[in-house]
């Protein structure tokens, strides 16, 4: 079964900084990956998925992300952060064969925004 | 432009009670899903269901049910709830999984739980 790690439980980066967040997954093959943002009580948005291809993916609101196969890795970067980015992220892993698009979640990494 | 709706949105249970959460969407998807979001767990699959009348188990689904009898809608049922389904439970539904690509899905806003 495929697993999904975000080391960072909460990062506080200043405004206009550039900003990344880890992912690490364990996957027996090449994953479908997915970056959502969870602004406070709203439900998840997309941010960025990799299906294949071009390893690094540009997203919504200014995000990217690389996948690292050598690292099973899909690290979501910002390069210069707003206000309103302050969020929870999650990184998501789904297996290529599994029914239903099921995915596995990690556990979130919460961003806080200094002014 | 609705999306996922999910009713209700908070709603608080004493131990022992039933209750359902539902769940709508309106873009035709075929698959549907439950999870629970707890700190630090992220989000956790409940039950899901790839199309209408079918459900199946996902990785936490001890002390839940579910059904989809219509394809826009997927009702999560407890039972006779416990403290520890405390939570905040959201809804997700997909597209039809595609030959070589994945298709990502969309979440409603939650529903906030709690069972005293």
């Amino acid at each position: 079964a495929q697993s999904v790690t975000q080391p960072d439980i909460h990062i506080t980066v200043s405004e206009g900084a550039s900003l990344e967040l880890r992912c690490n997954y364990s996957y027996g093959a090449t994953p479908y990956l997915f970056w959502y943002v969870q602004s406070p009580g709203q439900g998840l948005q997309l941010l960025l998925k990799y299906f294949s291809g071009d390893t690094l993916v540009q997203g919504i609101k200014g995000f990217e992300a690389e996948f690292k196969r050598s690292q099973s890795s899909f690290n979501l970067r910002k390069p210069s952060v707003h206000w309103s980015d302050a969020a929870e992220y999650f990184c998501a892993v789904g297996a290529r064969k599994a029914a239903g698009n099921k995915l596995t979640f990690g556990g979130g990494t919460r961003v806080l925004v200094k002014p | 432009n609705a999306g996922v709706t999910q009713t209700p949105k908070f709603r608080v249970l004493k131990t022992g009670q039933s209750m359902t959460l539902l769940c709508a969407q309106d873009m035709n998807h075929e698959y549907m899903y439950w999870y629970r979001q707890d700190p630090g767990m992220g989000l956790r699959l409940i039950h899901y269901s790839v199309g209408e009348g079918t459900t199946a188990k996902g990785e936490v689904p001890d002390g839940y049910n579910v059904s989809r009898l219509k394809k826009q809608n997927f009702l999560l049922g407890l039972e006779s709830a416990a403290p520890s389904q405390t939570s905040v439970y959201f809804c997700a539904s997909s597209p039809l999984r595609q030959v070589y690509s994945n298709q990502p899905q969309h979440f409603g806003d939650g529903t906030r739980l709690s069972i005293l």
